[in-house]
């Protein structure tokens, strides 16, 4: 079945760090750019971060930049997303996405939430 | 960065009658490859997004036919032909002609009256 399970969500404090994973199933992971979307509670849709299929390229949100790393492991069929000197305004749901076209696959989402 | 400005942000609707979301973009979506890259995308409430339409008016398979996309240039319309009980959500456009950043609207919300 093709589809898209996130895990690595939960409660941090502010300036910590946390590190989301995307396993994808069904399909072929290696030929597929990835996204990381970002959704505050209650608000609307925040892309933050796109990985090429081969690692070959990353580009970010600007205020992610410099602090979020997206990865990926093409021999686990996995992309990562790590998150340092988390801030409140980073509290959200983090779904990934397939890149295809632009977001034809996504996950459910796993929810970070930034308080002391 | 390109905005995308969506309207209605609230559409109450009532069963059976159509539903139309205009939604424009600050500079033309149209890209260099000749392609315009103009999604929409459905969210039911406590669901992931879900993609309906891409490049303006290519539905995604399992799509009802009663969903259309149009437009061209800055301005694009998701229209629902006879509303349904499970089309209510928030649904949001998207542009990837201009990217990085890929930008989103603010979303609206269709509610049944």
């Amino acid at each position: 079945q093709v589809r898209l399970v996130e895990s690595g969500g939960g409660v941090v404090q502010p300036g910590r760090s946390l590190t989301l994973s995307c396993a994808a199933y069904g399909f072929s992971f290696s030929a597929s750019g990835m996204h990381w979307v970002r959704q505050a509670p209650g608000k609307g849709l925040e892309w933050v971060a796109v990985i090429w299929n081969d690692g070959s390229n990353r580009y970010y949100e600007d205020s992610v930049k410099g602090r979020f790393t997206i990865s990926r492991d093409n021999s686990k069929n996995r992309l990562y997303l790590q998150m340092n000197s988390l801030r409140a305004e980073d509290t959200a749901v983090y779904y990934c996405a397939r890149g295809d076209d632009f977001f034809d696959l996504w996950g459910q989402g796993t929810l970070v939430t930034v308080s002391s | 960065d390109v905005v995308m400005t969506q309207s209605p942000l609230s559409l109450p609707v009532t069963l059976g009658q159509p539903a139309s979301i205009s939604c424009r973009s600050s500079q033309s979506l149209v890209h260099s490859d000749g392609n315009t890259y103009l999604n929409w995308f459905q969210q039911r409430p406590g669901q992931s997004p879900r993609r309906l339409i891409s490049y303006v008016s290519n539905r995604d398979s399992g799509v009802p036919d009663r969903f259309s996309g149009s437009g061209s240039g800055t301005d694009f319309t998701l229209k629902i032909s006879r509303v349904e009980a499970e089309d209510v959500g928030v649904y949001y456009c998207m542009q990837g002609t201009h990217w990085p950043p890929i930008t989103f609207g603010q979303g609206t919300r269709l509610e049944i009256k």
